[in-house]
């Protein structure tokens, strides 16, 4: 069974850092590109960034370029998103996900975990 | 990096049809069969429903189906039920890239 469970999140000033993790299992972890999706308060969802498979290429999404590094360890099945220069506006629960085998969809999702910026 | 364009909410009764609307531009929608669609039940997690525009991951019932024309995706829902009752997303990839639409909340009378 394909499990991804996040730790990390909670309560930040601005300018402040956070780090997420996010475990796999139940599946072959290198294999795959993962990502993080953020929803805002009572908002829709939001693409913040992805990783290729190996971790050799990124993609960002502007807002958070040059604050915000993913990264990927596939000897420890982990997932990672670095966090810095928090602003209000990035307060939301953050997802982890893993792309399906078609490549182009997100066919599992972590159970979020809720990151609060404020002073 | 604007979102996709969804209605606010659609509503029908149970056994009824609905169908969701998700307009973006060339850049996006137009230019990939990159389209899925998400059902989110209210603090929950995302599940996937329709991937590929218009193709169904095991386990997700047939009364969801998918298509597409030109720059509009669109999802529907035959024989709703009242576990139907959910906020749907779609998402596009545009190239390197991913756009989720607005949200639609889809209510059950």
């Amino acid at each position: 069974e394909v499990q991804l469970v996040q730790s990390g999140g909670g309560l930040v000033q601005p300018g402040g850092s956070l780090r997420l993790s996010c475990a796999a299992s139940g599946f072959t972890f290198s294999n795959y590109w993962m990502t993080w999706v953020r929803q805002a308060p009572e908002k829709g969802l939001e693409w913040v960034v992805n990783i290729k498979h190996d971790g050799s290429e990124q993609y960002y999404m502007d807002s958070v370029k040059g604050r915000f590094i993913i990264s990927r360890d596939n000897s420890q099945n982990s997932l990672f998103l670095q966090m810095n220069s928090l602003r209000a506006e990035d307060t939301a629960v953050y997802y982890c996900a893993r792309f399906g085998d078609s490549g182009f969809d997100l066919a599992y999702w972590g159970q979020g975990t809720l990151v609060t910026v404020s002073s | 990096q604007s979102a996709l364009t969804q209605p606010r909410s659609v509503s029908g009764s149970p056994g009824q049809s609905v169908t969701i609307s998700c307009t973006g531009t060339s850049s996006d929608v137009g230019a990939y069969n990159y389209v899925s669609w998400y059902q989110q039940h209210p603090g929950k997690a995302p599940k996937l429903m329709i991937y590929d525009v218009s193709k169904r991951p095991s386990g997700v019932p047939d009364r969801f189906s998918g298509s597409k024309s030109g720059t509009t995706a669109s999802l529907t829902i035959s024989g709703l039920q009242a576990e139907d009752e959910a906020d749907f997303y779609c998402c596009s990839f545009a190239g390197a890239h991913y756009l989720f639409g607005t949200g639609t909340k889809v209510t059950v009378l």
